[in-house]
Formats: C-alpha cells, structure tokens, sequence
C-alpha cells in the first residue's frame, strides 16, 4: 500500500533563516505531488504541484521554492524565512488524474517562525 | 472561478444527535468533490467523494453526503455523532482541469466540529 512521510513534524525557527521541508511516497510511482499550507481560520492554500521529476507549478508567487529531485520525493525550501511563513505545511500526492484519484496527505509539518 | 463555502466555521452538538455540515461550491460543470476530516495536528483524511453517479454517496465512518446541482450544495451527514468524531471538516471541489492535466483541489476554510458528552 501507498504510504507517505513527512519531516520534520515541528519545527521552529528565527526570521531569515533557511528552510527545507521533506516529503517521500512510497508505494507508488510516478505520483503528483502538492504542498499545501494551511493558516488557522483560512483553510488550505495550495502552493506547490509536481506532475514529475523537476516540473514544479507555483500557485502563489512568495519566498518559497519546491524541487522534485527524485520521482517520490517532494522538497519545500526556503533561503529566508519571514514571519508569514508560519504555519501547517501538509504534503499530498494522487495518481493520474484522468483516474480522478483523490489527494492523500501526510501528517504536516508545524513551522514556527520567531 | 471556483470556490467552495462552509458557512458554519464551529458547529457543537451532543453525542448521539444528528449532524449536516454545509458545503456550497461554485462550479461551471460537474464537479468533483470530497469531504476530508481533520483531527488537531494531523493531515487531512478523505471521507468521501463524489464524481458522478448515485447522488448520495456513502463514505467511512458512518458519514454520507448528498449532492443537490440545484442548490450547488454537498452536504456531509451523520446520523448519530460519536464524541471521536470531533474533528475540522473540509469540503473541497476539484480545481479546474481535475481529471485532466491538474490534480489538486480548492478546499473551504473548514467546520470545526464539537461533541458534547
């Protein structure tokens, strides 16, 4: 069966550091992949989609950036962290759309930026 | 564009009783849609969807929902609440291009779900 991890689970960390958020499936290839992040009281934004390795669509323009090194892994960076930032930062793949697969989700990431 | 609104953002009520959480959604075509649970700190869970067919669909958990086109509605029900069922709830609607080149969802803002004992 499919699984997929998400690291680290917290994390705090000051204004202008980097960031590096890891997302892995397992199971599966060839997935699309997403990264979400989801402010209290305002849902889920979608910020990042993978169809495959190094195709990366960006929905909302900002100082973060993902790469798809590798076919089930899914990176979410950032080279300087903004009080913004903050938030739960989920991860989510689903297999070849014309199937209408749903999104499945890892656990989140809680960034804190001080 | 599309959008998806969960009118209740808190929503209590007493185990055993019966529950309807509101979904509304603004879509050109047949819409795909998905109701997901949330329990505090965790991801998102699918517990149901609906693509064509049989307009009230069944999911886990003992949760079902209805899709009316005439009120653009996707209510999600539950005939007897369980205290475990205390959760956020999100409706979502897939994005446009879903089931073809893009895959992701636009989800509402949520209903949180509250079980008096």
């Amino acid at each position: 069966s499919q699984t997929i991890h998400q690291w680290p689970a917290t994390l705090v960390q000051p204004v202008g550091s980097p960031l590096s958020l890891e997302c892995t499936v397992e199971g599966t290839s060839n997935p699309n992949l997403y990264w979400y992040r989801q402010a209290a009281g305002r849902g889920l934004q979608l910020l990042f989609y993978s169809i495959g390795i190094d195709q990366i669509s960006s929905e909302v323009p900002q100082n973060l950036s993902a790469s798809r090194p590798q076919d089930r892994q899914f990176i979410l960076s950032s080279k300087k962290l903004l009080l913004s930032d903050s938030g739960f930062y989920l991860c989510a793949w689903n297999l070849e759309v014309l199937n209408n697969s749903p999104l499945h989700f890892g656990n989140g990431t809680r960034l804190t930026v001080t | 564009a599309q959008s998806v609104t969960q009118p209740d953002i808190h929503i209590t009520v007493s185990e055993g009783a019966s529950l309807e959480l509101r979904c509304n959604y603004s879509y050109g075509a047949t819409p795909y849609l998905f109701w997901y649970v949330q329990s505090p700190g965790q991801g998102l869970q699918l517990l149901l969807k609906y693509f064509s067919g049989d307009t009230l669909v069944q999911g886990i958990k003992g949760f079902e929902a209805e899709f009316k086109r005439s009120q653009s509605s996707f209510n999600l029900r539950k005939p007897s609440v369980h205290w475990s069922d205390a959760a956020e709830y999100f409706c979502a609607v897939g994005a446009l291009g879903y089931g073809g080149s893009q895959g992701n969802l636009i989800f509402g803002k949520g209903t949180k779900l509250s079980v008096k004992p």
